[in-house]
């Protein structure tokens, strides 16, 4: 079976301080990661995929996370957060059913930015 | 951008109605799926499809829900007579192939609340 787990519900940061949310996973099989990034009134849209390749994945809009196997972590990072990055973000595991329908989703964190 | 898109953006029904919740899912994709989150808890699998039929439902999948591709771009998915814990955002999504690493593309969601 296989679970995700994102440590906090609510995340705030200033804007230009680094932004970290954390992601724990559980996985029989050897897993494929993801960081998806909803905005209100948005579709899910991918920010990064963690696929079996290198380690440190890099994303769009700045955003990068690493795959720690020991940890059996997959945390998300900026270095600058900015105000447009406010959003609900999702850790995402597919445990290798076949296409999209093994994804499991952590409960998503909300990412706040102060000014 | 090639995007899935998804109406109405929220419906508001009476419960034991029936409901139908409508997707574009991009294109060129062969697989699609709906998941749903009911408020404050984790997207949910719901089921996928393939070829023009289901090839994986989760248990929430039951007989008052269905899923259809009645012409080339539509997708849509029905419940039969609604009930209270229906209430959730459901989310379609496509994909071009079915992979551990693939990537699905998911709609903005339709906010369903049944009274």
């Amino acid at each position: 079976a296989q679970s995700v787990t994102q440590l906090d519900s609510h995340v705030s940061v200033s804007e230009g301080t680094p932004v970290l949310l954390r992601c724990n996973y559980s996985s029989s099989y050897s897993p494929s990661l993801f960081w998806y990034v909803q905005h209100p009134n948005k579709g899910l849209q991918l920010l990064l995929k963690y696929t079996s390749a290198a380690t440190l994945v890099k994303g769009i809009n700045g955003f990068e996370a690493e795959f720690k196997k020991s940890e059996t972590s997959f945390h998300l990072t900026k270095p600058s957060a900015h105000m447009s990055d406010a959003a609900e973000y999702f850790c995402v595991v597919n445990h290798g059913g076949g296409g999209a329908d093994g994804l499991t989703f952590g409960k998503g964190t909300h990412l706040i930015i102060q000014p | 951008e090639p995007e899935v898109t998804q109406t109405p953006s929220h419906q508001v029904t009476q419960m034991g109605q029936e409901v139908i919740l409508r997707c574009v899912p991009i294109s060129n994709h062969l697989y699609f799926y709906w998941y749903r989150q009911i408020l404050g808890q984790k997207v949910e699998f719901l089921v996928s499809f393939y070829n023009n039929e289901i090839s994986e439902k989760s248990e929430i999948f039951d007989d008052q829900f269905s899923v259809e591709r009645p012409d080339g771009s539509n997708f849509t998915l029905k419940i039969r007579s609604t009930k209270l814990e229906d209430s959730a955002m459901y989310f379609c999504a496509s994909s071009e192939r079915s992979a551990t690493n693939t990537e699905a593309f998911f709609g903005q969601g339709t906010r369903l609340t049944v009274v």
